[in-house]
This record gives structure tokens, C-alpha cells and sequence, in this order.
């Protein structure tokens, strides 16, 4: 089992749709994790981080967290064709905070 | 940002010659890291430094090795680059405390 995994899309959702994003993890000590936008030949640009389990919210974005589960989603509201990106899970490992990444999600959402 | 900067922006070199990439940041962050991201595999960590000359290997460090003299500056060098090394080489930093990283914009590496 890869340590991190997500659905590589794409998801093509309509605007204004809920976007839902999904990933799985296999370390069980696992303390954080993350969220991270890539727009197509950009830089990864971080849009949230969870550490305990339940919903955090900012904006239009909800991250949740079952560490019983182990597995993280990302919600996004009244998606925009702005939001068009792949989306990367990042979870940390080991004592000096390292993060393993998922290969991502590529999100398209259509006008 | 973080005010980390990545140079080259875009290289193109010869299979067997060495490469250096650098990354600086002015943030004073302890921790610095070195990713390569390739289709179909994602970011994958190759270096990171946890402080000046402090530094250990990532999961795929065969070919490369790093040096840290100053808080701001961490090289990766390409001993002798191969075609498997054309990829996209990304540096990042975070501050104590805060997993969160911040990436540099990338440096583009043909290896021909």
C-alpha cells in the first residue's frame, strides 16, 4: 500500500458545485496533514492543515480528518473555474516533520 | 511567501556533467527541503536539512547530494546527471513548529 493515495481524476465538477476530494493514508502516527493547490506548471501553494479529527473550515474550504479511518477530504464550496488544479494530501512522517505526498488530484470545474 | 528563491529557473545540460540547483531563502528557516516531481509519481523528497551542514537523505537520494553552509542557501547537486533525472526540482522551507512548507517556483531540468 503507497503511504499516501488519491483518486488521480480527473473530477470535473460544475461551478458552483461541492468538490470533493479524497485521500488515504497508511501511517498510523501521522500527526498533521495537508492540502496543497498546484495550478498547471506552478508551484505547490498550501490552502489548509488538519491535526485533529473533524472538520476545520476557512472560507470556502472544509478539511476533515478520521485518524480511525485514516483518511483526510477536502471539501470545496461553490467551486469556481478558478479552483481548476490538482489538489496534493501531504502527511507528515517521522521526527522531523517530512511530508509524503499523494500524486494528486487534478479538479476541473466547468462554467 | 517565504522569500525562497530557486536558480536556475530552467536548465538544460549533458548526460555526465555536474549540476548544482540552488535554493535561497531569506525567512532564516531551519528546515530546507529538496523535491522532484515527475508524472506519475508526484513530489518525492530527495534531501532536507534541519540546520547548517545538518542534513540526511530522502527517499530517493541515489545521485545526488546536497551542502548547507548558510541558514539561506541549500545546493543540490547532480553528480553526473542521467536522463532519469529530467524532472522539475522543487526547494522548500518551514519554520519550527509549523509543518506547513512553502515551495520555491521550480527549476526545470532537461538532462540531454
Amino acid at each position: 500500500q503507497k503511504e499516501v493515495e488519491q483518486n488521480s481524476g480527473p473530477l470535473s465538477v460544475p461551478e458552483g458545485a461541492i468538490a470533493s476530494l479524497n485521500c488515504t493514508y497508511s501511517d498510523r502516527g501521522s500527526q498533521s496533514f495537508f492540502w496543497y493547490r498546484q495550478y498547471s506548471g506552478k508551484s505547490p501553494e498550501l490552502i489548509m492543515f488538519i491535526y485533529s479529527n473533524g472538520d476545520k473550515e476557512d472560507g470556502r474550504f472544509t478539511a476533515q480528518l478520521n485518524k480511525a479511518s485514516q483518511y483526510v477530504s477536502l471539501l470545496i464550496r461553490d467551486s469556481q473555474p478558478s479552483d481548476s488544479a490538482t489538489y496534493l494530501c501531504a502527511v507528515n512522517r517521522g521526527s522531523q516533520g517530512n511530508l509524503i505526498f499523494g500524486k494528486g488530484t487534478k479538479l476541473s470545474v466547468k462554467p | 511567501d517565504a522569500g525562497i528563491t530557486q536558480s536556475p529557473r530552467h536548465k538544460v545540460t549533458e548526460t555526465g556533467t555536474p549540476v548544482t540547483l540552488r535554493c535561497h531563502q531569506t525567512e532564516n528557516h531551519r528546515y530546507m527541503y529538496w523535491y522532484r516531481q515527475d508524472p506519475g509519481h508526484g513530489l518525492r523528497l530527495i534531501h532536507y536539512s534541519y540546520g547548517v551542514k545538518d542534513t540526511d537523505k530522502g527517499e530517493v537520494s541515489d545521485g545526488y547530494s546536497v551542502s548547507r553552509s548558510k541558514t539561506e542557501d541549500f545546493l543540490l547537486t547532480l553528480e553526473s546527471a542521467t536522463s532519469s533525472q529530467t524532472s522539475v526540482y522543487f526547494c522548500a522551507t518551514r519554520p519550527d513548529g509549523n509543518y506547513g512548507y512553502t515551495f520555491g517556483s521550480g527549476t526545470r531540468l532537461t538532462v540531454v
